[in-house]
Parts: C-alpha cells; structure tokens; sequence
C-alpha cells in the first residue's frame, strides 16, 4: 500500500513567491495533518482535518498560510507570499478515524525561501 | 510555550548499551504518549506508546517509562545498535482527539 505522498520533496523559491505544498494521505485515513519540522522548535501543528474539515488551525503562524482539503485524497498547504523564515521542512501526516490513532508521515517537502 | 520539551537535543552512547532518552510535558490533560523516530530525509514514524493508566510498556528493544506524578516519560533502548541512530521525537495527545504534541527531537548516535 502507498504511503502518505508529498510534493515536491524540495522547493527554493524566493521572498514573495506563492509555494503550494501538496499531500494524498493514505486512502480511508480520516484525519489529515499538516506540521513543521524546524531545529528550534522541532515538530509543530499547522492544521488537522477530519473528514476533509479544518478542525484546529490554531498552529498556522499568520494569514500568510492557507491550507484546503478539497477532498478526500488531496489536501494544499499554501505560503503567499512568503519569507525566508518560512524555511523548514514540511510534513503531511494521516490518520484512521481512532482516538490516538498513530499518525502516518509522508517523507515531507524541505521548503528554503531565499 | 512548549507542552512537551525534550532537553536533551542530542545523546551519543556505545554499542551494546543502554540509551535513555527523556521527555517531560506540563499539560495534565495529556492522557497518550508516543515515541517517533526519524531517520534523514525520513517522515518520522511510530515505535512506540503509552498510555497514562500504565506506567511501562516494553516491545522488545524499546521500554517506555511513564510517571505521572513526574509528568516525565523517557524511553529505554536495550541494547543500542548503530541502526538507532536517529532523531527521537516524543509526543503526547489528550483524552479524546487525534492531535499530538511533539517536541523538539533528540538526536542519538550509536556508536560501533
């Protein structure tokens, strides 16, 4: 079975370009989840949805991010315009609809905003 | 403010020894743990969990340590193999719900 797929896998792009991130997660997975690797503050929630729904987009650092689920095998992560702070990796995870329900990753998008 | 900090951010150990790597959180309403692992230009992935009515759960190599009281769990690799070498994240979800808290990482290193 496919895991969750990320794309790109790597995006330099510079300060005010619109980057658009994208994920399938794993078929039949519930919750989708958008977080953030940087070296300071490690893995941070962006966003989660369920059933394709933003439940808690409490972690999107400003209005500068978006992120859509327009179904069930797709969902964006969109940064315009953005900023060379913005650099970090990106990771799409997936979910069954369980409580506590172990997260799947994809292999995340490296993201560097020069 | 960070619900779930790992102070340790990197941890070297010989082969054959035991790694203990520590997390601590501030939030009561945590009821879950996990451990991830992560190795380079790797999603992290699941080794494993516990949950709060427990205060050990062992599979195989890998012991996970709970004390509540302590809001402390750390996880135990016996023995460590150079194949461990990799980032450790700890996490934690609260009652109901599926979104987990991460911290920062530890990085551990097995040497051979």
């Amino acid at each position: 079975d496919a895991g969750v797929i990320q794309s790109p896998r790597h995006e330099v792009t510079e300060m005010g370009q619109e980057v658009t991130l994208r994920c399938k997660p794993i078929s039949g997975h519930d919750y989708l989840f958008w977080y953030r690797q940087t070296m300071m503050r490690g893995l941070e929630l962006l966003i989660y949805f369920n059933n394709n729904v933003p439940i808690d987009d409490s972690g999107m650092p400003e209005d500068r991010f978006s992120a859509k689920m327009p179904n069930a095998s797709f969902s964006t992560l969109k940064i315009q315009p953005s900023e060379p702070r913005d650099s970090a990796v990106y990771f799409c995870a997936s979910s069954p609809g369980v409580s506590h329900g172990e997260l799947f990753f994809g292999e995340g998008s490296r993201l560097t905003v020069l | 403010d960070q619900q779930v900090k790992q102070n340790s951010p990197s941890l070297s150990v010989q082969e054959g020894r035991i790694s203990i790597l520590n997390c601590d959180y501030t939030n009561s309403m945590f009821d879950y743990f996990l451990w991830y692992k992560k190795y380079p230009a790797e999603g992290p992935t699941f080794l494993i969990s516990i949950s709060s009515i427990k205060d050990k759960n062992e599979d195989g190599r890998f012991t996970v340590f709970l004390n509540k009281s302590a809001k402390h769990l750390s996880l135990h690799i016996v023995p460590s193999q150079p194949g461990d070498s990799a980032v450790y994240f700890c996490a934690a979800s609260p009652l109901y719900g599926n979104k987990l808290v991460f911290g920062a990482g530890t990085i551990l290193r097995v040497k051979s």
